[in-house]
């Protein structure tokens, strides 16, 4: 499978524990981004990302989340001491470097269903 | 402000109507480009269509048509002889240049077509 793969599927986790999503792009993707999306409502940009740098995370909360997309391995979107609000599924996309990344569809992932007990 | 707005939050139709899915877009940039993607019920993406900003034409795929308008800054989405399989829901989304591919999406319409 060439596309865009996240994992878990599916993660529960308790208030106050870590919760860790993993996102590898699709190949020949140098450009990762994270949204974000509550029930009902459409995807918020959290954070653009290429390797090793952060291009634009005006999106993401400035506590407890965090996200990183190394020189080797996935892309990983790490929140610290979850709350119920953090309940949302968390959707990876990837598209091809720049310029011709410009305007290209983003190819998505299947996202993660992030449950906070 | 880079904002896009689906009105419609959920439209039911019967199997072989005609729906129309409104799209209407805010940006500062003069250069952009407009998707359309489909959620279905198993909840991953579905990329549908891309149009630039330079390019009015319509564009029809199959039950599937376009109509971009600049002068209202709209693009709609029409499925034709809607079909059981379309229930889903559809997002529009805005790329401005400045927004270095950040995509801004609009909150959905959800499509239910019953047989």
């Amino acid at each position: 499978n060439a596309g865009v793969m996240q994992n878990p599927r599916h993660l529960v986790r308790r208030r106050g524990q870590e919760a860790r999503l993993r996102c590898s792009p699709m190949k020949g993707h140098s450009h990762v981004y994270w949204y974000r999306q509550l029930p009902e409502e459409g995807l918020k940009f959290m954070v653009y990302l290429q390797k090793e740098n952060i291009i634009d995370e005006s999106g993401m909360p400035k506590e407890r989340f965090s996200a990183e997309f190394p020189k080797e391995g996935p892309s990983i979107l790490r929140i610290q001491q979850v709350v119920r609000g953090d309940s949302a599924a968390y959707f990876c996309a990837s598209s091809p470097p720049f310029p011709g990344g410009w305007g290209q569809p983003q190819h998505f992932g299947d996202g993660t269903r992030l449950s906070i007990l | 402000a880079q904002k896009v707005t689906q009105a419609q939050t959920e439209i039911s139709v019967v199997e072989k109507e005609d729906v129309t899915l409104d799209c209407v877009y805010e940006t500062r940039d003069t250069t952009y480009y407009l998707f359309w993607y489909k959620q279905p019920p198993s909840g991953e993406l579905v990329f549908l269509i891309r149009r630039n900003s330079f390019d009015e034409q319509n564009e029809i795929s199959g039950r599937y048509s376009w109509n971009f308008q600049k002068s209202t800054s709209s693009f709609n989405f029409t499925i034709t002889a809607s079909q059981v399989v379309d229930s889903a829901v559809y997002f529009c989304a805005l790329s401005p240049l400045e927004g270095f591919n950040k995509f801004y999406f609009g909150s959905g319409t959800k499509l239910n077509v019953k047989p």
